[in-house]
């Protein structure tokens, strides 16, 4: 079945540096999501990418899609502490809403 | 408040217990999803249910058994459950077509531990 990498696992910044967690899929996919989850909290929503090699900013987080629709990235400019929590990229699990199938996500610390 | 709505938050129970979560959508979705999280796997989808109609089960124990009377409710009935099933068990619901079709809106979790 279809599987998505996420690496690296657990990522250590001190505050003001950047960030970048990459995500690969076994499979090229139709769309790619990022979702955000606190500590003690659950997965919420970031972003959508449907297109090749597309490029979405909100604010200090830059998402991409790549070229053959099988690998993304998020990058975080100037990491604040609000930035904690696990960062989770998830792609269609099949056609329509047949669910996600999620990465294992990356932890971000950060050291003020 | 995510619009998501799951009870009981928290759960304890013995593993000849029977017992149900619940999870309850106030956002004119059509279709929802139970996933479990563990401490050491990623976000495993379980069951999907998209116009009422279960179209996914990922191979899930018969121990666990969703029922869904509308796109709006959606519960997980627990029966004879083992401690390796402790867990986060998250809701998600989504729009289930057009391009928002698979954008999840999660509930807060019920906190499962089977003693």
């Amino acid at each position: 079945g279809q599987q998505v990498m996420q690496i690296p696992q657990y990522q250590h910044v001190q505050e003001g540096e950047d960030f970048t967690t990459y995500c690969n899929s076994s499979t090229t996919l139709s769309n790619i999501q990022w979702y955000k989850q606190r500590p003690g909290g659950h997965p919420v929503f970031l972003i959508q990418l449907v297109k090749s090699g597309e490029v979405k900013k909100q604010k200090r987080l830059t998402f991409q899609f790549g070229e053959a629709k099988k690998n993304s990235s998020l990058h975080i400019t100037a990491t604040q502490t609000t930035d904690v929590g696990t960062y989770f990229c998830a792609g269609p699990s099949g056609g329509g809403a047949d669910g996600l199938t999620f990465g294992k996500g990356t932890h971000l610390i950060i050291q003020p | 408040e995510t619009g998501v709505t799951q009870t009981p938050r928290h759960l304890v129970m013995g593993m000849t217990n029977k017992k149900s979560l619940k999870c309850e959508q106030h956002l004119g979705h059509n279709a929802m999803y139970w996933y479990k999280q563990s401490a050491k796997k990623p976000l495993e989808l379980m069951f999907v249910y998209n116009f009422k109609e279960q179209t996914e089960n990922n191979s899930v124990p018969s121990r666990f058994s969703p029922e869904c009377p509308n796109s709006s409710h959606l519960f997980l009935h627990l029966h004879t459950l083992q401690p390796e099933d402790s867990a986060l068990y998250l809701c998600a619901s989504s729009q289930g077509r057009g391009d928002g079709a698979n954008v999840l809106t999660f509930g807060a979790g019920s906190r499962l531990t089977v003693l």
